[in-house]
């Protein structure tokens, strides 16, 4: 069964450093997203991104956020300058179309000391 | 904007029982769909299962069902004969959708409630 796939599993980073989270989402999905778990705490949505660009983002994703599907394959979020409040899990998700349920990539768990 | 309530956020269960997790939500769409998602301690996020706003009929999947109460704005989740493996976080979201159903916008979640099976 096609399933979405997330690398690194686990990124240690010091504040201030930029980080690159990456996502394959499942092949023939059109709509992609990325949410934030911080430990304990429910699941926000950060972005949307649809034919090449972002179609909706959160208050969350400001200037420090940024994402990018730079191949026909990969999706990814950057963060240029990791805070300590950075530090929380990434889920990629993806969705063929409109009558589809979100699919989870497992999650990076980013860590900033 | 959506709103989704989680208010048990912890819950317990004797393997094999029945339990029922409840969220309630608030929105002003007309349709919309509702999810169940469970997430072990490894984080992964499983969806357990799915209700479209504009049926009527509960949704179920195997020893998952659910009571969608549309009036209400109340989606509680149904677990029978609990397994041990189903202890996880649960948690609740909720996607708009147009009118002939189709939706690509966020989920939004609930706080999520921590369901242990005991054996």
């Amino acid at each position: 069964e096609p399933e979405v796939t997330q690398t690194p599993s686990h990124q240690v980073t010091q504040m201030g450093q930029e980080v690159i989270l990456r996502c394959v989402p499942i092949s023939n999905h059109l709509y992609f997203y990325w949410y934030r778990q911080i430990l304990g705490q429910k699941v926000e949505f950060l972005v949307s991104f649809y034919n090449n660009e972002i179609s909706e983002k959160s208050e969350i994703f400001d200037d420090q956020f940024s994402v990018e599907r730079p191949d026909g394959s990969n999706f990814t979020l950057k963060i240029r300058s990791t805070k300590l409040e950075d530090s929380a899990m990434y889920f990629c998700a993806s969705v063929a179309g409109g009558r589809d349920e979100q699919y989870f990539g497992p999650g990076t768990r980013l860590t900033v000391t | 904007a959506q709103t989704v309530t989680q208010s048990q956020p912890e819950m317990s269960v004797q393997e094999a029982e029945t339990v029922t997790l409840s969220c309630t939500y608030d929105t002003s769409e007309n349709n919309y769909y509702l999810f169940w998602y469970k997430q072990p301690p490894s984080r992964q996020m499983i969806l357990v299962i799915r209700q479209e706003a504009y049926k009527q009929q509960n949704a179920t999947e195997n020893r998952f069902s659910v009571n969608f109460q549309k009036a209400a704005k109340s989606f509680s989740l149904k677990i029978s004969d609990s397994q041990l493996g189903d202890t996880a976080m649960y948690f609740c979201a909720f996607i708009a959708a147009n009118a002939g159903g189709t939706s690509y916008g966020k989920l939004t979640f609930g706080q999520g409630t921590i369901l242990t099976v005991h054996p």
